[in-house]
């Protein structure tokens, strides 16, 4: 059982350029969560899925887009990178009370 | 979501009690309390949760005022493991977490 899975753990773009951020959980959570976290700052939620085949905006949602892929995957898609996107980004999943935190993907933009 | 309000920073010596305050006057009769810590550079931990009971479980203990205005999170003996910044946060059953800044504790030895 290896919880919250992300990938990759470091990413460097350089502006403009795109890539997908992976999360899997095996879990069989229902709902899943993709937050990013500024330096020193507390996590922003930026889209969620309660259910496989739903997603929804949460509070920083421009400039990305997420895929519920199955009850398993939960991806975040940057079409075109900017430097203000820029910090950690955590996936989540949920069980009753209780979020379940992957590692983290550490992304700079250039 | 209730607003909550966590002092910034705070000091515990290793083996003592920590106390974390938490202030959430506006809650809700709906909204649970609960508790999260991220430790440097990893996805938060969850810590614990109540609605209006003091709860316990292996790694803290949670006591809700009577008028649930606030609550404390107490860590019984820190370790320097604990070091960490812990959030509390107000939210009712089915709404997303909305984390704030927390207060950063420094378990010192």
């Amino acid at each position: 059982n290896a919880g919250v899975t992300q990938t990759p753990k470091f990413q460097v773009l350089k502006t403009g350029q795109s890539m997908t951020l992976q999360c899997a959980q095996d879990m069989n959570h229902n709902s899943m969560y993709w937050y990013r976290q500024d330096p020193g700052m507390g996590l922003r939620l930026i889209y969620y899925s309660a259910s496989e085949g739903t997603t929804d905006k949460g509070e920083v949602p421009n400039g990305y887009n997420v895929s519920r892929l199955n009850k398993r995957e939960f991806s975040l898609r940057l079409e075109s990178a900017a430097p203000s996107q820029t910090s950690v980004y955590f996936c989540a999943s949920l069980l009753a009370s209780e979020q379940y935190f992957g590692p983290g993907t550490r992304l700079t933009v250039t | 979501d209730a607003k909550t309000t966590q002092p910034p920073s705070m000091d515990c010596a290793e083996g003592r009690a920590a106390n974390l305050p938490c202030n959430h006057s506006t809650i809700s009769g709906n909204e649970y309390v609960y508790w999260y810590r991220q430790i440097h550079s990893q996805g938060p931990q969850y810590i614990i949760h109540g609605l209006k009971n003091n709860e316990t479980n292996e790694m803290a203990s949670l006591i809700i005022t009577e008028d649930r205005k606030s609550s404390t999170l107490i860590l019984p003996h820190a370790t320097l493991r604990d070091t960490a910044v812990y959030y509390c946060i107000g939210k009712a059953a089915g709404n997303k977490l909305t984390f704030g800044g927390g207060t950063r504790v420094l378990v010192k030895p």
